[in-house]
């Protein structure tokens, strides 16, 4: 199965900053990446998919980059709803995989 | 208004069997696949498998496979999931989603399974 690694796995922040977070994958898979949002108590929303499309909805603050086994995750100008935890994902293999989580933290 | 709308919560004993609904609501859920993803207590998320509602094809983690059903109702208004041989390490919150056979854009608000005797 393919590896998915978050780091940081938790990071402090505050309102304005822009922050990102990294997610490598133990082998290449193309730009088969999407990354979601997690508030506490809800169910994931999908960000952005294929490593850098965003979703539709999504505000232009988020970001995403990267190929083949290292990619980025970019929030820019942070509110006090982007504080969540954020998973990426691999869906170029079966099984499907999920990074550990990044919790962004006030 | 477009959403996924996932049946109750339900608590099981071990070695029993559960199944949970995801009907579409605002979209033809013929439209797209449907993947299954469990997240236990304070933990990540782990997917399970898809479903395609519109030909019934259907493909699993294999850690999962032989367990878990996938199908959908005859209308396919709704995707089925159903897990046998319940454990307590199933308990977790169970998620549907809709999306291609890979990416996923909106989920269901999730139903918590407890499995415990």
């Amino acid at each position: 199965d393919i590896q998915m690694t978050q780091s940081p796995s938790s990071m402090s922040a505050s309102l304005g900053d822009t922050v990102t977070i990294t997610c490598r994958a133990t082998q290449g898979i193309r730009e088969y990446l999407a990354w979601f949002q997690q508030r506490p108590g809800k169910a994931p929303k999908s960000l952005i998919y294929a490593a850098s499309r965003l979703q539709s909805g999504v505000p232009s603050k988020f970001s995403g980059s990267g190929s083949g086994t290292d990619f980025t995750l970019t929030i820019s100008s942070l509110q006090t709803e982007d504080f969540a935890t954020y998973y990426c994902q691999q869906y170029k293999d079966y099984p499907y995989t999920f990074g550990g989580g990044t919790k962004v933290e006030i | 208004q477009v959403q996924l709308v996932q049946s109750g919560a339900e608590v099981k004993k071990p070695g029993a069997s559960v199944k949970v609904s995801c009907r579409a609501s605002g979209f033809q859920l013929t439209a797209y696949y449907v993947h299954w993803v469990r997240q236990a207590p304070g933990q990540g998320l782990q997917w399970m498998g898809w479903i395609n509602p519109t030909n019934g094809d259907t493909k699993f983690a294999q850690n999962f496979q032989g367990r878990v059903t996938l199908t959908r109702d005859t209308s396919i208004t709704t995707a089925l999931f159903e897990l046998n041989s319940l454990r307590s390490d199933d308990t977790a919150i169970y998620y549907c989603a809709r999306g291609g056979s890979g990416q996923t854009d909106l989920w269901g608000q999730g139903t918590l399974v407890t499995v415990s005797a």
